[in-house]
């Protein structure tokens, strides 16, 4: 089964400030997510890449296959950007994917 | 148009009872989810079904059958319902058998409250 790790759990920042969520996992995969979950309890798709990096407006994905390793950066972070991310990998046999613990995002205007 | 919708957004009922969820998504994806998310938050597959037929059927109790009449539509009935079901229930869907070839598309949760 494949473990993922994200870090830090919570994390609080003034608005403005340069924000940056990493994501561990421990099985070789195709492809990793991000996902932004609402205060309301939506959750919205944000990425989906195998390598390299991705950008959208102010968000930006990093991925290291060989380390095993994500990050989600936020420039300029807005306190609308407050909610719980969540990366998810695929399970190394079968269709499932497995959900990390999330990381709570605070922004404080 | 709300690409996957389910519906009730909330549900509260008492222990014993029988009750449903029901997803509908208008994206043509082939591939449909329930996700349970627990007072943790975290997100965990229950079942998943493709083209209609059932892909992923987790260790969740037989009291909960998925029924999808179409593919567009997968439902979730619930029977005999406990406490510990109480939770938020997330429909999604995607255009490829497997969640991680494509992008997940999400409803907006069903909070279910079991008392």
């Amino acid at each position: 089964k494949n473990e993922v790790e994200q870090s830090p759990q919570n994390l609080t920042a003034q608005e403005g400030e340069f924000i940056t969520i990493n994501c561990s996992y421990s099985v070789g995969i195709s492809a990793l997510h991000w996902l932004q979950q609402h205060p309301g309890g939506g959750i919205v798709s944000l990425f989906m890449l195998s390598s390299g990096k991705k950008k959208h407006g102010r968000l930006i994905a990093t991925i290291n296959i060989q380390e095993k390793h994500s990050s989600l950066h936020i420039t300029a972070s807005h306190p609308r950007d407050s909610a719980v991310y969540i990366c998810a990998v695929p399970q190394a046999a079968g269709n499932k994917l497995t959900f990390g613990g999330g990381t709570r995002v605070l922004v404080k205007p | 148009d709300t690409a996957v919708s389910q519906t009730p957004k909330y549900l509260v009922t008492q222990m014993g009872n029988d009750k449903s969820i029901k997803c509908e998504q208008n994206l043509g994806h082939d591939t449909m989810y329930w996700y349970k998310q627990d007072s943790k938050k975290f997100l965990k597959i229950m079942f998943s079904y493709n083209n209609k037929e059932l892909i992923i059927n987790e260790t969740v109790p037989n009291r909960f059958s998925p029924k999808s009449p179409d593919k567009a539509h997968l439902n979730l009935h619930i029977n005999s319902l406990e406490l510990g079901d109480s939770a938020v229930y997330f429909c999604a869907s995607s255009q490829a058998l497997t969640g991680y070839n494509s992008p997940l598309h999400f409803g907006n949760g069903t909070r279910l409250t079991v008392t």
